[in-house]
């Protein structure tokens, strides 16, 4: 079973039009849930870590939020450079939690 | 500030061959952790290690692959006869604490011809 679902799989944005991505996740007692963006042919990047519903991280022209069971990734006048497949991971509660259970992304694609 | 480094960056075997792919963490992260990426695929865990150790492995498959983290030097993944279906991207992570934020680095893309 799917501990970690995203949505939309891909998006497509004009220059400016905001929007947003959502991660929903299925385990109890989260202890963190991590955004990250991966550009083709590279690896993934850090971008958030949140751990407690409410809270709230910035960064440029993105906010990720988190409530009980899912996260968001607002994308606020997004530009091309913003284009990328972004990545939500939790850790795994059935394993040492040591490593991270991700989705399979949602790919945004933003056209000037 | 180096991040972490893989290399090589792609590697071509041909069927039977061994791979070694290699990982050097962050400077001071003692936790590795080594995913495999399919073409259209998400990011599967396969292993975890901290110093000299194995903390979890069950991600990797019981047959051909292993995986070590030596008191000195890179991580090292290891897969022994390949076969086309191990042909994917490997990437390897690195935190300072276990659940804290994991850097990954570039991959290591893997061929099998």
């Amino acid at each position: 079973e799917d501990q970690v679902t995203q949505s939309p799989e891909a998006l497509r944005l004009q220059e400016g039009e905001s929007s947003s991505l959502n991660c929903s996740y299925t385990v109890s007692g989260l202890r963190g849930l991590f955004w990250y963006r991966q550009d083709p042919g590279k690896g993934p990047e850090f971008l958030f870590t949140l751990y407690s519903a409410g809270e709230e991280k910035e960064k440029e022209r993105l906010k990720a939020t988190l409530t009980k069971k899912e996260s968001f990734l607002h994308i606020t006048a997004p530009k091309p450079e913003d284009s990328a497949t972004y990545l939500c991971a939790v850790p795994d509660y059935g394993g040492s939690q040591g490593n991270l259970i991700f989705g399979k992304g949602t790919k945004l694609s933003v056209k000037p | 500030n180096a991040g972490v480094m893989q290399n090589p960056r792609h590697l071509v075997r041909r069927r039977g061959q061994e791979a070694r792919l290699r990982c050097s963490p962050v400077k001071g992260h003692s936790h590795v952790y080594w995913y495999r990426q399919l073409p259209e695929e998400g990011l599967k865990f396969m292993v975890y290690l901290q110093k000299e150790n194995i903390i979890d492995e069950s991600g990797m498959p019981k047959e051909r692959f292993s995986a070590e983290f030596p008191k000195e030097g890179p991580s090292i993944l290891r897969i022994q006869q390949v076969v086309r279906g191990d042909s994917a991207a490997y990437f390897c992570a690195s935190s300072l604490q276990k659940n804290t934020e994991a850097f990954f680095g570039q991959g290591t893309r893997l061929t099998v011809v």
